[in-house]
């Protein structure tokens, strides 16, 4: 079963950028068609932030483009995500994700997988 | 603002059916895009309820169901169980966004 561990810093400062990683346990994360991430401000819902696919092309929601970039280290295992510029309005918890994949095995590109917990950031002085 | 609308909160006594709707635009439902559905348990991830607009994961109870027709999706909860009690999220892509959106997500509460 794969697992995905969201960690980062917890507390960071406006103006600065945003670092992020997702350990991947179970799976090589060559293996996935791609990986993603999620955010969820407090009482919000939830915002696609983009998506790694294993080409290496990323694709970014439009609002954090200008600010946003993810890779990924095939020997860590771990995805990273970098948000720089960031406001209070950037605090959320963050989920990283994967495409899913059926019980048979098979992809279905349109679904993310969550597998595990978030991580909590929350911008402030 | 989501481009993908859902009533906030629906309830139902237990046993019963409730119906969560999606609707969207001719940009992403209606455009032919899939509709994922979520349930999320409050401090918890996410989890994949339906994908394909109608298809189960492995594991998820044929309790729910989903569906879709022109710009909205909707999705069934039969059987009302006090641990169905979560937020139901729908998701699609956009394209005049270029965009996986979320839906603005429905409480879903057991009186």
């Amino acid at each position: 079963q794969v697992q995905l561990q969201a960690s980062g810093p917890g507390l960071v400062k406006p103006s600065e950028t945003l670092s992020l990683t997702c350990d991947v346990t179970g799976s090589s994360i060559s293996s996935a068609d791609y990986w993603g991430w999620i955010r969820q401000s407090a009482g919000k819902g939830l915002e696609w932030i983009g998506n790694i696919y294993r080409s290496g092309n990323t694709y970014y929601t439009p609002s954090l483009r200008s600010r946003v970039s993810m890779s990924v280290d095939t020997t860590k295992n771990q995805l990273s995500l970098r948000l720089s510029s960031v406001t209070a309005a950037d605090t959320a918890t963050y989920y990283c994700s994967r495409s899913y994949y059926n019980a048979s095995g098979l992809p279905y590109r349109d679904a993310f997988d969550f597998g595990g917990q978030g991580t909590m950031v929350t911008v402030s002085a | 603002q989501s481009v993908l609308t859902q009533p906030p909160s629906v309830s139902g006594a237990p046993g019963q059916r409730v119906t969560i709707s999606c609707t969207g635009t001719s940009s992403n439902i209606g455009a032919g895009y899939d509709v994922q559905w979520y349930q999320q348990i409050p401090e918890t991830a996410p989890k994949l309820l339906i994908y394909a607009n109608t298809n189960r994961p492995s594991g998820v109870l044929d309790r729910f169901s989903g569906s879709k027709s022109d710009i909205s999706a909707s999705l069934s909860i039969t059987g009302l169980q006090a641990e169905d009690e979560a937020d139901y999220y729908c998701l699609s892509y956009d394209s005049s966004l270029g965009a996986y959106v979320f839906g603005t997500g429905t409480k879903v509460s057991v009186l």
